[in-house]
């Protein structure tokens, strides 16, 4: 069975600062993955997915990720945060056919502080 | 372009009691997913309907259940609720489905008493 782990369940910053937050998954085939962002009193949204091809992704809001197989990793990064980030961030994952639903980890909170 | 409806927004039920929660996907999508989110396990992957069929299954047991009909609507339906039902119960739609990008809507609030 698949398995989504995100490291870090709140993180704080400050506007400007750069953000990484991790995420590593388990699963032995090919992968689809996933950032999704859940901003306060809103609807889960897709930021970003990697299905095959340039492993660098890029999202929108400024927001990338780079899917490192050798690591089974797909860490979400942004060069500079600004207040409006602030919102749950959850990593999903689903085998590369596409044939199952989606894993997702139990999602990271970020507060921006101005 | 209307995103993904879920109704009702809020219910309230009792242990022992069924409930049915309904999703509108937006229009044009033929693949319906269902996602339950509580504090402690996070989401967890429901079920998947495509063109009526139900294409994937969770690791839920048998009291959850869903269908799809011709117009792609969906309703999940939960029997003999649990306290441990009590979660917020999204819906997601996507075109093809099969890992594509999904839509999400606002979720039922289910509390069991």
């Amino acid at each position: 069975a698949q398995s989504v782990s995100q490291h870090n369940h709140h993180v704080i910053l400050s506007e400007a600062a750069s953000l990484e937050l991790g995420c590593n998954y388990s699963y032995g085939g090919t992968v689809n993955l996933f950032w999704y962002v859940q901003y306060p009193g809103q609807h889960l949204q897709l930021l970003l997915k990697y299905f095959s091809g340039d492993p660098l992704v890029k999202g929108i809001k400024g927001f990338e990720a780079e899917f490192i197989k050798s690591k089974f990793s797909f860490n979400l990064r942004k060069p500079s945060v600004q207040w409006s980030d602030t919102a749950e961030y959850f990593c999903a994952v689903n085998s590369g056919g596409g044939a199952d639903g989606l894993t997702f980890g139990k999602g990271t909170h970020l507060i921006i502080q101005p | 372009k209307a995103g993904v409806t879920q109704t009702p927004r809020y219910l309230i039920k009792t242990r022992g009691q069924q409930v049915t929660l309904s999703c509108s996907p937006i229009s044009g999508h033929r693949s319906v997913s269902w996602y339950q989110q509580t504090p402690g396990q996070g989401l967890q992957f429901l079920f998947e309907y495509f063109s009526e069929t139900q294409r994937n299954k969770g690791n839920f047991p048998g009291r959850f259940s869903g269908r799809q009909f011709s117009n792609s609507r969906s309703e999940m339906n939960v029997s003999t609720l649990e306290l441990g039902d009590s979660a917020l119960y999204l819906c997601a739609s996507g075109g093809t489905g099969s890992g594509e990008k999904l839509f999400f809507g606002s979720g039922t609030q289910l509390s069991v008493l």
